[in-house]
């Protein structure tokens, strides 16, 4: 079982839906938590950081963490077309070994 | 202005020559970082530096070898490069304080090995 998984999609939704992007981990010692966002040759672009469990809103994102169940989540409102790109979740347990997930590409259709 | 700068963005070269990436922060961060994306995607870390000092040294060839002349570059020197190591290299930082591990990447170093 690999550390982290995430459904490599690609996904593609209407302009205006909702997205529900998610990410399974094995190591229960994870507790710090991220999401990037990125665009086709760009560099990974920081959207939502969580330290241990809860929910994190910020504008039309919005992450939770459920660390009894090791998924985390992030849900996209109202979804654009620059919304499009690959989105990668990132963890680690404290230490400076980050661990991503090998992403979802999104496509937000006009 | 750039908070994570690289350099160069593209880079061609033949198999079994050496070369240099650089990297650069000005957002004061004291942790400096290099990944590898390789082409499915797959983003790995290779090396971490905090303070200047190697913290994390993943399972890498010897023929990486990352330097910090100081908290606000790291450097990555790669020898002897092989067809393998075609592959885009970010370089990222973050500071470490309390509950903090945001990192932020640069915007890459698009690698061809020929």
């Amino acid at each position: 079982q690999k550390e982290v998984e995430q459904d490599p999609g690609p996904l593609s939704v209407p302009e205006g839906a909702i997205v529900s992007l998610n990410c399974t981990y094995s190591n229960s010692a994870f507790q710090y938590f991220m999401w990037y966002r990125q665009y086709s040759r760009k560099g990974p672009e920081l959207l939502m950081y969580t330290y241990s469990s809860g929910n994190k809103e910020d504008g039309r994102f919005t992450a939770q963490v459920d660390k009894s169940s090791k998924y985390i989540s992030l849900f996209i409102r109202d979804s654009q077309p620059s919304d499009s790109a690959t989105y990668l979740c990132a963890m680690s347990g404290g230490g400076q070994n980050f661990v991503f997930g090998p992403g979802t590409r999104l496509s937000v259709l006009p | 202005d750039t908070a994570v700068s690289q350099t160069p963005k593209y880079l061609v070269t033949q198999m079994g020559n050496d070369k240099s990436i650089k990297c650069e922060q000005n957002l004061g961060h004291d942790t400096m970082y290099w990944y590898k994306q390789d082409s499915k995607k797959f983003l790995k870390i290779m090396f971490s530096y905090n303070n200047k000092e190697l913290i994390i040294n993943e399972t890498v060839p010897n023929r990486f070898s990352p330097k910090s002349p100081d908290k606000a570059h790291l450097n990555l020197h790669i020898n002897s490069l092989e067809l393998g190591d075609s592959a885009v290299y970010f370089c990222a930082s973050s500071q470490w304080q309390g509950t903090s591990r945001e990192q932020y990447f640069g915007p890459g170093t698009r690698l061809t090995v020929t």
